[in-house]
């Protein structure tokens, strides 16, 4: 069975700080994808990376990285320099490469200070 | 209308009522799907459809009752519901439903308050 664990449930920082969201995944499946979604107060999820399981290439796209690694099964999810704009719930999901099911984390919910 | 959208954005309704909630996408994607998002809970999946075939119904109650006219229209009808179905219910939709090769994109929801 798949499962994703964000044991982080909320994280609160002051503007400008640096924010590392965890997540752990649990799968059986050799192929699989992760992914990290946004939902700000809107209440909209806000597609943000995909990643497939055989590139443990690390991501930077603007402001966001992310940090893969098989070996801790892990996806880690960095804000740099973080902004109000910033303030959200951050989701982490895990699909294998043949289901159309994403299976959720339980969400981080992020608050930046101005 | 660009990407996913939901109506009404907020539905508040009585246990005896009969109401509907619509999701609409500009995609071109083939496969739609319904997620319930409750207050502390990871969001889960209710329904799935691909090319207008139901192909998932994850354990939901027979008292939502989802249909998809087309691949760009996907309902949820609602009855005799329960406070405890109160919650955010969200649309998305995909290139596959094979969701794993592409990503699933979410409509704003709808904030349903059964009374």
């Amino acid at each position: 069975a798949q499962k994703v664990t964000q044991a982080q449930t909320e994280i609160s920082v002051v503007e400008k700080e640096d924010v590392t969201l965890d997540c752990v995944y649990e799968t059986r499946d050799t192929t699989y994808y992760l992914f990290w979604y946004k939902q700000p107060p809107s209440g909209e999820l806000v597609f943000l990376i995909r990643r497939n399981s055989f590139d443990e290439q690390n991501e930077i796209s603007g402001r966001y990285s992310w940090n893969f690694q098989k070996s801790t099964s892990s996806f880690n999810f960095t804000i740099t320099a973080s902004q109000v704009v910033d303030s959200a719930v951050y989701f982490c999901a895990l699909s294998d490469a043949n289901d159309y099911k994403l299976s959720f984390g339980a969400g981080t919910t992020v608050t930046v200070r101005a | 209308e660009t990407g996913v959208t939901q109506t009404p954005r907020h539905l508040v309704m009585g246990m005896t009522n009969k109401k509907s909630l619509k999701c609409e996408q500009h995609l071109g994607h083939n496969a739609m799907y319904w997620y319930k998002q409750s207050a502390k809970k990871p969001l889960e999946l209710m329904f799935v459809y691909s090319l207008e075939e139901r192909v998932e119904n994850n354990s939901v109650p027979s008292r939502f009752s989802p249909e998809c006219p087309n691949s760009s229209h996907l309902f949820l009808h609602l009855h005799t519901l329960q406070p405890e179905d109160s919650a955010l219910y969200l649309c998305a939709s995909s290139q596959d439903r094979r969701g794993g090769n592409y990503e699933q994109f979410f409509g704003p929801g709808t904030r349903l308050t059964v009374l």
